[in-house]
């Protein structure tokens, strides 16, 4: 069964840091892109990072660059994010999902996780 | 970046009846446009992608049209489980890429 399984997430205060991993299976990991997609409460999806099958070409959505960092090591089929300086903002609950084609560059995605919670508070 | 605008943001229908939202890209994405439907407390699902090709698994009540700046999804009939929030997603400008606002389809 193709899987993606989220964690990392919790409650962190504004400035502090939080690393997100996705645990895939089910698929060959290393053959597809991958991104981070989040939704704040009651809110619509916004895509956060994108990172393709072979860590070449990265890009993020202008409200995190410089403070969030995507990685992926295939070896162990897992995704990351990393994120620093935390704000209120960012608060939501952050996906993971998977490209549609194999090494494809512009794509939908076809799989997604159930998400990971994180809340940005003092 | 590129912005998507759904129309209209939310609508009320009948099971049975045709439905139709719109996306309008702020420039032109060819026909790199995706569609999905989310239910509350769940995952997105990918419905259309490539703006017309129907993901596997989904009915054919379900279609997509466009390309350029303007596209649409369909549903031809509505069913009981279809009653969701729709959102487009354009992926021409890898890797920056960006989701509608969101079409919010309650019973009428």
């Amino acid at each position: 069964e193709v899987q993606l399984v989220e964690s990392g997430g919790g409650l962190v205060q504004p400035g502090r840091s939080l690393r997100l991993s996705c645990a895939a299976s089910g698929f060959t990991f290393d053959d597809y892109a991958m991104h981070w997609v989040r939704q704040a409460p009651g809110k619509g999806l916004e895509w956060v990072s994108g990172i393709s099958w072979n860590s070449g070409s990265i890009g993020y959505a202008d409200s995190v660059k410089g403070r969030f960092t995507i990685s992926r090591d295939n070896a162990k089929n897992s995704l990351y994010l990393q994120m620093n300086s935390l704000r209120a903002e960012d608060t939501a609950l952050y996906y993971c999902a998977k490209g549609l084609r194999i090494f494809g560059y512009k794509d939908a995605f076809d799989i997604w996780g159930q998400g990971t919670m994180v809340t940005v508070s003092s | 970046a590129i912005q998507l605008t759904q129309s209209p943001s939310s609508l009320s229908a009948s099971v049975g009846d045709r439905v139709t939202i719109t996306c309008r890209a702020s420039q032109g994405i060819s026909s790199a446009l995706a569609w999905y439907q989310q239910k509350p407390g769940k995952a997105p699902k990918l419905l259309i992608y490539d703006a017309s090709s129907l993901e596997s698994g989904v009915p054919s009540r379900f279609s997509g049209s466009g390309s350029g700046t303007d596209f649409t999804l369909t549903i031809s009939s509505l069913q009981p489980e279809d009653f969701a929030t729709y959102y487009c997603q354009q992926f021409n400008s890898y890797p920056r890429l960006t989701f509608g606002g969101g079409t919010k389809v309650e019973i009428k």
